[in-house]
């Protein structure tokens, strides 16, 4: 089946560096999503891109969708305490389910 | 405010019993999907439901698994003879429109089902 590949796995970053990371899959998306799932929460959807070579952002968070289709990233900019958790890429294409990523664990240090 | 609520938050079951976990939408939508996440690992579709009918489903989602919106409103999950390996976080998550199908999913708290 679909996979993703995300990465990096996890990250240590300082309070109110800026933070990248990213997906890329074998096979073409037609959406891509991103979500942040807190410890034992369910994910919370934070941006949804269905354009290649759409940039959308919220608040400080900008996700792009890539022009082959086959990534996405995610940046996030000067990071805050809160930003702490799990970052997960979701893809579909048409009327498939959404194949999430492995997701990328960002700690924040004060 | 969720978009969904579940209940339990959190079940505890000895293998080979039966349990129905229950996902309640704020208000009518049409589809509804089932996820779980293992400890640690990345979410996984199980099935999505459509109209009071499942459209799709996944691998994992076999004959001990089946859905059901029996009154309307609430969504169900039943397991119907758990295993230790059932034992995970299920999600129940919900699209905004028909337009929308498999995008932009709004995910339930979650409820934690723990086999023994």
């Amino acid at each position: 089946g679909q996979q993703l590949n995300q990465s990096p796995q996890s990250m240590f970053i300082q309070e109110g560096e800026d933070v990248s990371m990213n997906c890329t899959s074998s096979s073409i998306f037609n959406t891509w999503l991103w979500y942040k799932q807190d410890p034992g929460e369910g994910p919370v959807l934070l941006i949804a891109l269905y354009k290649a070579g759409e940039l959308t952002s919220n608040g400080r968070l900008t996700a792009q969708f890539g022009i082959t289709r086959k990534d996405s990233f995610l940046n996030i900019s000067a990071s805050i305490p809160s930003d702490v958790g799990i970052y997960f890429c979701a893809g579909a294409s048409g009327n498939t389910p959404l194949v999430f990523g492995k997701g990328t664990r960002l700690s924040v240090i004060a | 405010e969720p978009e969904v609520t579940q209940t339990p938050s959190h079940q505890v079951t000895q293998m080979g019993q039966e349990v129905i976990l229950h996902c309640v939408p704020i208000s009518n939508h049409l589809y509804f999907y089932w996820y779980r996440q293992i400890l640690g690992q990345k979410v996984e579709f199980l099935v999505s439901f459509y109209n009071n009918e499942i459209s799709e489903k996944s691998e994992i989602f076999d004959d001990q698994f089946s859905v059901e919106r029996p009154d309307g409103s609430n969504f169900t999950l039943k397991i119907r003879s758990t295993k230790l390996e059932d034992s995970a976080m299920y999600f129940c998550a919900r699209t905004l429109t028909p337009e929308n199908y498999y995008n932009e999913q709004f995910f339930g708290p979650g409820t934690r089902l723990t086999v023994l």
